[in-house]
């Protein structure tokens, strides 16, 4: 079974807009954490946000916000007053079994989302 | 935050030969790197682990003798192609986890990449 699933390919928003890139996730440890990462077409990796199994809230980084669904599985990212440079290719990332020390804790991608921003 | 240097950042070789690719931690110190391989469209594909002073751990399907991994300083771990093929050719990227926070929330920080072309 996929461990993380991103049902949605491309998806194009309006500048100003906001947007919900989707991403579902499987497992069965307790303890993990869930990380959104975007792929500008140079390629580089470029951290988002992060949220934690058992953090309360969910969290939120400047327009970036993870609407975290604990029971559902789901940390969909929303991207609030949509820019043209947000056009890029958006990661859910999963990293099962945290330790607080030593090496592992590998994280699994989603397949990703293809965002384009419009004018 | 943390940042990650690859060099170089694009590669064109003959088939046959090696390539070697250097991941760096800037300004952090990285017991724990990894290696990614992507192809175009396509989601990251972690190919191994590289542990300071240790061997790698390679994911199932990873030949070691192809893609041999030294991460012989806390800052520095290499990527050696061996006896290269065009179906090497891909986006190899790494990164390193920051382990000065320590706990679940430590992220991991990505390289730019780089793209090999394999002739």
């Amino acid at each position: 079974a996929q461990k993380i699933t991103q049902t949605q390919p491309g998806m194009f928003v309006q500048e100003k807009e906001a947007v919900t890139l989707d991403c579902t996730y499987d497992t069965s440890d307790p303890s993990y954490g869930l990380f959104w990462y975007k792929q500008p077409s140079s390629g580089e990796m470029i951290f988002l946000i992060y949220q934690g199994s058992y953090d309360q809230q969910n969290a939120t980084e400047g327009r970036y916000s993870l609407n975290f669904q604990k029971a559902r599985k789901s940390a969909n990212l929303v991207i609030s007053a949509s820019q043209l440079g947000d056009s890029a290719m958006y990661f859910c990332a999963m990293r099962e079994g945290l330790r607080l020390t030593g090496g592992g804790n590998k994280l699994t991608f989603g397949t990703g989302t293809q965002l384009k921003v419009e004018l | 935050g943390a940042v990650v240097s690859q060099h170089p950042s694009r590669v064109i070789c003959k088939s046959g030969t090696s390539v070697k690719i250097e991941c760096r931690s800037l300004d952090f110190q990285a017991t724990t790197m990894f290696w990614y391989r992507q192809f175009p469209k396509q989601s990251l594909m972690l190919m191994a682990t590289s542990n300071e002073g240790s061997k790698a751990t390679y994911e199932q399907g990873v030949e070691k003798d192809k893609f041999l991994i030294n991460h012989a300083s806390l800052t520095l771990s290499t990527l050696t192609v061996t006896s290269a093929h065009p179906e090497d050719s891909s986006f190899y990227i790494c990164s390193a986890r920051d382990e000065r926070r320590g706990g679940p929330r430590e992220t991991q920080y990505f390289g730019p990449g780089t793209r090999l072309l394999v002739l």
